[in-house]
């Protein structure tokens, strides 16, 4: 059935270091690809998305291209910082379905 | 522009009691979701009303959790009895789209953290 993988987690990272995040997915159709963050204590937040193939969404320094080719949604960042420090989810929303299919989510920590 | 309210942020009970959360969504959006997020996992759909009309309620356990928005704003989660594994993280979103482009953006609220003992 439609689903979605995330690299599990916790990712620790120090200051600076560039980030990946793994995402694919299983679904039919021509699905959108979203990455929500999760702050503490806060609901989640939409970080940046791509609606077809090839597209690349970006929002506070992360990128992420839709690859149809490989079902993949992979999250970067170049340089993080402690204030990114969050719970990360990929998820895919297709017309067939009606609704957001989550992954389990990958907490990222970034230390000084 | 105010988010989408949830109350109580928290709550604690006993097995078998009952428990309702309450959400109101952000001002005019027609659409709106309660989602399960138990730990370590991501958030699952439990129910998706357009206005004041169920469009999805397949993952809604109907033995014991309900779910209304009667006026097509807020809205309210209704747990009767709850079971040990309902503990868990629920949140509530709404979305302005309607229809098949219903997650071009859905806008969260904080959630409540129900915890059964």
């Amino acid at each position: 059935g439609n689903s979605v993988t995330q690299m599990e987690g916790p990712v620790t990272l120090s200051e600076e270091a560039f980030l990946t995040i793994n995402c694919t997915y299983t679904a039919t159709g021509y699905p959108s690809l979203f990455w929500y963050v999760q702050y503490p204590g806060e609901g989640l937040q939409l970080l940046l998305k791509a609606t077809k193939a090839d597209d690349k969404g970006s929002n506070k320094g992360f990128e992420a291209t839709y690859r149809k080719e490989t079902t993949s949604f992979h999250l970067e960042k170049g340089s993080v910082q402690v204030s990114d420090s969050a719970v990360y989810f990929c998820a895919y929303y297709t017309g067939t379905a009606s609704k957001l299919t989550f992954g389990t989510g990958t907490r990222l920590q970034v230390t000084l | 522009e105010a988010g989408v309210a949830q109350s109580p942020r928290y709550k604690i009970i006993e097995k078998r009691q009952s428990v309702a959360f309450w959400c109101n969504p952000i001002s005019g959006h027609a659409t709106l979701y309660w989602y399960q997020q138990i730990l370590g996992q991501g958030p699952k759909l439990l129910i998706q009303f357009q206005n004041n009309g169920v469009v999805d309620d397949s993952q809604l356990p109907k033995d014991r959790f309900s779910a209304e928005r009667l006026k097509g704003v807020d809205s309210t989660l209704k747990i009767q009895p709850a079971k040990l594994e309902d503990s868990a993280v629920y949140l509530c979103a709404s979305s302005s789209a309607v229809g098949r482009r219903g997650a071009n953006e859905q806008f969260f609220g904080p959630g409540t953290r129900l915890t059964v003992l």
